[in-house]
């Protein structure tokens, strides 16, 4: 299986803020890594898909980058709906592994 | 747009068997451009891949829980569904249906059916 290292486990941060995660898988991906936000008794919600696709409706003020095996989701000016859980997952190989997610809450 | 909703029993013994559908909507199940997938979290937990079946029937599921799932698709109901044996207490989580349609990312979710085990 391939392994998913998330960066930082959690993070306090204010309004207004950039915050940045990383995701580093244990063996290359490709292109196929994707980001998720959680909120809580809620179901995950895809952000960005195969690297750094943004998905429909999702604020531009998410981005990510990467390649191979290191990876950044970033949130620029970070808005109070933001404050989640976020998860990177792989689907280049099966299973389909998550990282262990990244809490934003607020400072 | 596909909206998916997952039903189940909640409360299962321990050894039983858990079945769980996810219905389909708004899209058709015999999509062959769609992944149809069972993922699970325990409560405070992360998010685990349980597996996914393709419209060809082809299944892939997590070797951690191989021996002991089914995924199946019953297309004359739209629907999908997760079938789990001899189950334990760590098997209680909130389980999710979802389906990715390009890159393997899930687009579409659930809203997550809570399973407990408990004698």
């Amino acid at each position: 299986d391939i392994q998913l290292t998330q960066s930082p486990s959690s993070l306090s941060a204010s309004a207004g803020d950039s915050v940045t995660i990383t995701c580093r898988p244990s063996q290359p991906v490709d292109k196929y890594l994707n980001w998720y936000q959680q909120k809580p008794g809620k179901a995950p919600n895809i952000l960005i898909s195969a690297t750094s696709i943004l998905q429909s409706g999702v604020p531009s003020r998410f981005s990510a980058r990467g390649s191979g095996a290191y990876f950044i989701l970033t949130i620029s000016s970070l808005q109070p709906e933001d404050f989640a859980t976020y998860y990177c997952q792989q689907s280049y190989s099966t299973p389909h592994t998550f990282g262990p997610g990244t809490r934003v809450d607020m400072k | 747009q596909v909206r998916l909703q997952e039903s189940g029993p909640g409360l299962v013994k321990p050894s039983q068997t858990v079945s769980l559908t996810c219905a389909v909507s708004g899209g058709s199940i015999n999509n062959s451009r769609h992944h149809w997938s069972w993922l699970r979290q325990e409560p405070g937990k992360g998010l685990e891949w349980i597996g996914h079946i393709y419209s060809t029937g082809a299944t892939y599921y997590n070797p951690s829980l191989q021996s002991r799932v089914t995924i199946s698709v019953d297309t004359s109901k739209s629907h999908f569904s997760l079938t789990l044996s001899s189950v334990t207490v760590a098997d209680s989580a909130v389980y999710y249906c979802a389906t990715d349609e390009r890159f393997g990312a899930m687009d579409v979710w659930g809203q997550g059916t809570t399973v407990t085990v408990s004698s």
